[in-house]
């Protein structure tokens, strides 16, 4: 079945680091990407979505490419900040006739970033 | 903008108990979706409604479980007798045909004694 796997965390980065935070994927058909961000006592938020291949999503200075060669979805920020602290989490959808399906997810990485 | 409401934010109750989760969408949706969320497992569909009709209920864990759409402005899970390991935040989620896309709710943390 589909899944996703991202890397394990915790990340802890310096405030105005580079962060990558790497995600791939598996697939049966063509599906939608999506990163989400969950602050801390917080539900889920879309930070940014990519529905097909060699789309970029882009959000507060967060970026995705859809890399359907690699079968991969990497989040990037050029300089965090430390309200960038938060679980971000790589997720898939199917597409079913036009329409998205359920979300399957990674398991998360907690991402600190120290003053 | 989309938005969902879930109540209660925490429940904290003693196994055997009937537990029930409350979700209702603000704004414009077709299909609404139910989350778990626990350390060891991550984030799991439980059930999907397409139009008020479940669609997808292969992730509820067993009978203990039900879940309910009785119009498109509300939905609840229940899990009647509660035990321990149902401990976990329960999302509520859904899909605006709009943007194509998913939003949460804030969520409810059980707590099963």
């Amino acid at each position: 079945g589909d899944s996703v796997t991202q890397m394990e965390g915790p990340v802890t980065l310096s405030e105005e680091a580079f962060l990558t935070i790497n995600c791939t994927y598996t697939a049966t058909g063509y599906p939608s990407l999506f990163w989400y961000v969950q602050y801390p006592g917080e539900g889920l938020q879309l930070l940014l979505k990519a529905t097909k291949a060699d789309d970029k999503g882009s959000n507060k200075g967060f970026e995705a490419t859809y890399r359907k060669e690699t079968t991969s979805f990497h989040l990037e920020k050029g300089s965090v900040q430390v309200s960038d602290s938060a679980v971000y989490f790589c997720a898939l959808s199917e597409n079913y006739g036009g329409s998205q399906g359920n979300l399957i997810f990674g398991k998360g990485t907690k991402l600190s970033v120290k003053p | 903008d989309a938005g969902v409401i879930q109540s209660p934010r925490h429940e904290v109750t003693e196994m055997g108990q009937e537990v029930t989760l409350r979700c209702k969408p603000i704004s414009g949706h077709n299909s609404l979706f139910w989350y778990r969320q626990t350390m060891m497992r991550g984030l799991e569909l439980l059930i999907y409604f397409n139009n008020n009709v479940p669609i997808d209920d292969s992730g509820m864990p067993e009978d203990r479980f039900s879940a309910k759409m009785p119009n498109a402005s509300f939905s609840t899970l229940k899990i009647q007798p509660s035990e321990p390991r149902d401990s976990a935040v329960y999302f509520c989620a859904i899909l605006s045909p709009y943007t194509d896309t998913q939003y949460f709710g804030p969520g409810t943390r059980l707590t099963v004694l």
